[in-house]
């Protein structure tokens, strides 16, 4: 079906160190969409991904659409202690409707 | 950017209450709306699509009584929580995305549901 996979599910790292994860699905998806949400808010658009191989910044931020377009990833490089929080990616649906599937999000805590 | 407002950011009251939340697109139109549903830790569970000038298409098991939708405008969506209960209490999201093609989705800040 249309899931998707995110690893890993929490992270625990130093100020500083340089974040990497992952989205993955068994299904094609023709946009990635990368969200960040802090505790008590709505998810915010970090990286919107259109095109197979695309490669985005968004300032310490980068995003990628894997060439086989089942798998994206997010790295923020120099983390600081304002990156904590839950790292959503998102696809369209396969029901079309502008409807989007979600990973299970990416839970980042980072010790001073 | 597009920005999505949410009202209110949190509501408590009294079990048997409805509770109605808006949504509004403050700079774009959004023919479609989306209300989420989250519990704590857990990844966001969508609950219905809203339509503009049309009845909301509700997922499986949401109940469309309980949780009635609006989408009276081009730039407003109301979800209103009808005889709340305990088990009602969650983290409730809307989202909306412009009308264009290859828009994204663009998230309100949520509002905290407690039914006492």
């Amino acid at each position: 079906g249309q899931q998707l996979n995110q690893s890993p599910q929490s992270m625990f790292i130093q100020e500083g160190e340089d974040v990497s994860m992952n989205c993955t699905s068994s299904s094609i998806f023709n946009t990635w969409l990368w969200y960040k949400q802090d505790p008590g808010e709505g998810p915010v658009l970090l990286i919107a991904l259109y095109k197979a191989g695309e490669l985005t910044s968004n300032g310490r931020l980068t995003a990628q659409f894997g060439i086989t377009r089942k798998d994206s990833f997010l790295n923020i490089s120099a983390s600081i202690p304002s990156d904590v929080g839950i790292y959503f990616c998102a696809g369209p649906h396969i029901q079309g409707a502008q409807k989007l599937v979600f990973g299970q999000g990416t839970r980042l805590t980072i010790n001073p | 950017g597009a920005v999505v407002s949410q009202h209110p950011s949190r509501v408590i009251c009294k079990s048997g209450t409805s509770v109605k939340i808006e949504c509004r697109s403050l700079d774009f139109q959004a023919t479609t709306m989306f209300w989420y549903r989250q519990f704590p830790k857990k990844s966001l569970m969508l609950m219905a699509t809203s339509n503009e000038g049309s009845k909301a298409t509700y997922e499986q098991g949401v109940e469309k009584d309980k949780f009635l939708i609006n989408h009276a405008s081009l730039t407003l969506s109301t979800l209103t929580v009808t005889s709340a209960h305990p088990e009602d209490s969650s983290f409730y999201i809307c989202s909306a995305s412009a009308v264009s093609v290859n828009q994204p989705q663009h998230f309100g800040d949520g509002t905290r549901l407690s039914i006492l």
